[in-house]
């Protein structure tokens, strides 16, 4: 079965500051990976998606996140955080083949200080 | 249109009741999903259906029963749950939920509580 681990559970940031939230992710086959954003009071929305290619995958708001095959990752990166940034981020793994079946990480809050 | 509503956003019900939880889209989505979400915790897949048909049952207890009438629209008629229950509800889409990379549009969600 396919599982996610995300290390960070909240996270505290000034603006301008650089972001880089770990996910980690067990499976022993090709996988396809998401992270979704959820911003206070908004449903769960896709920021980016990674399914094949190059590894390093761009997606809204000047989030980035790079697939690391060897080490099962999945980071979600930004340069510089907005206090818009604030939101709790799920990454997320699905088996290639078949049927949308989703596993979500825990979650990690995100916090900016203006 | 790229919404997926959720009714009611917020339900108390009894351990003895019968309630239904409604989901609909218009994005001519051939895919819907239900999810549940305690707090504190991912959301963890109950049940989707693809072209009408339930393509996924994640051995949920059959105190939940979904229904999809059509393609726009996906029930979940709840009876006789228990407390442990309460959870927030979330419904999602996707293009056509044979393909795995397919985006999930997702509901608001309706905050169920049982009493």
């Amino acid at each position: 079965a396919q599982s996610v681990s995300q290390h960070n559970h909240h996270v505290i940031l000034s603006e301008a500051a650089s972001l880089e939230l770990g996910c980690n992710y067990s499976y022993g086959g090709t996988v396809n990976l998401f992270w979704y954003v959820q911003y206070p009071g908004q449903h769960l929305q896709l920021l980016l998606k990674y399914f094949s290619g190059d590894p390093l995958v761009k997606g809204i708001k000047g989030f980035e996140a790079e697939f690391i095959k060897s080490k099962f990752s999945f980071n979600l990166r930004k340069p510089s955080v907005q206090w818009s940034d604030t939101a709790e981020y799920f990454c997320a793994v699905n088996a290639r083949g078949g049927y949308q079946k989703v596993t979500f990480g825990i979650g990690t809050k995100l916090q900016v200080i203006p | 249109d790229t919404e997926v509503t959720q009714t009611p956003k917020h339900l108390v019900m009894g351990m003895t009741n019968k309630k239904s939880l409604k989901c609909e889209q218009h994005m001519g989505h051939r895919a819907m999903y239900w999810y549940k979400q305690k707090a504190k915790k991912p959301p963890e897949l109950m049940f989707v259906y693809s072209y009408e048909k339930l393509s996924i049952n994640e051995s949920v207890p059959s105190r939940f029963s979904p229904e999809c009438p059509n393609s726009s629209l996906l029930n979940l008629h709840l009876h006789a749950l228990q407390p442990e229950d309460s959870a927030l509800y979330l419904c999602a889409s996707s293009l056509s939920g044979g393909v795995s990379n397919e985006k999930l549009f997702f509901g608001s969600g309706t905050q169920l509580s049982v009493l």
